[in-house]
């Protein structure tokens, strides 16, 4: 069993409409939570960042953390076509606090269609 | 402020070569890590280079190897190339490499291997 899945979709959705998209763990010891959006022929960045369970919202981005599920989602509220990505999942370990390694998703590919 | 620069961006070689992939950080950031990208696999983490020194290794065999400069840019090397190293070698850097920095990826180097 790999440590992070993600639904790698296609999700296609049209513009104006709530996208939710998920990655479960097994790895209980995970303690930091990212999710980093990809544009084609771009390197991944950083979209949200959590530590706790529970929700954490910017902009029409809410980042949602069950960990006694092992579960984390990303909500996209009012959904662009400028939206349109890769967004990938990834987690890290505190070991130490000073080195980590992130274990990412494989990536769920999005399409905003306007 | 200048992003993450990698160069090249795309690289043809052939099976049993060697090819070394550079990596310059953004500026005052200390540590440099690697990732491979497949679509098969998704980003795994190669390595972490903190101040000159690996501090963190993923789970690619000895062909993979790296160093830093003392001024935090990083190469990459893998040697004796196979067919299955095609993939986008992304790095990334941040402050300190610890587990609350964000890291900022480059745009990846684009290896093809025939």
């Amino acid at each position: 069993q790999k440590e992070v899945e993600q639904d790698p979709g296609p999700l296609s959705v049209p513009e104006g409409a709530i996208v939710s998209l998920n990655c479960t763990y097994s790895n209980s010891a995970f303690q930091y939570f990212m999710w980093y959006r990809q544009y084609s022929r771009k390197g991944p960045e950083l979209l949200m960042y959590t530590y706790s369970s529970g929700n954490k919202e910017d902009g029409r981005f809410t980042a949602q953390v069950d960990k006694s599920s092992k579960y984390i989602s990303l909500f996209i509220r009012d959904s662009q076509p400028s939206d349109s990505a890769t967004y990938l999942c990834a987690m890290s370990l505190f070991s130490g606090g000073s080195n980590y390694k992130l274990t990412f998703g494989k990536g769920t590919l999005l399409t905003v269609n306007p | 402020k200048a992003g993450v620069t990698q160069t090249p961006r795309y690289l043809i070689k052939t099976r049993g070569q060697q090819v070394t992939l550079s990596c310059s950080p953004i500026s005052g950031h200390r540590s440099v890590s690697w990732y491979q990208q497949t679509p098969g696999q998704g980003l795994q983490f190669l390595f972490e280079y903190f101040s000159e020194t690996q501090r963190n290794k993923g789970n690619f065999p000895g062909r993979f190897s790296g160093r830093q400069f003392s001024n935090s840019r990083s190469e990459m090397n893998v040697s004796t190339l196979e067919l299955g190293d095609s993939a986008l070698y992304l790095c990334a850097s941040s402050l300190e490499g610890r587990a609350t920095d964000t890291q900022y990826f480059g745009p990846g180097t684009r290896l093809t291997v025939l």
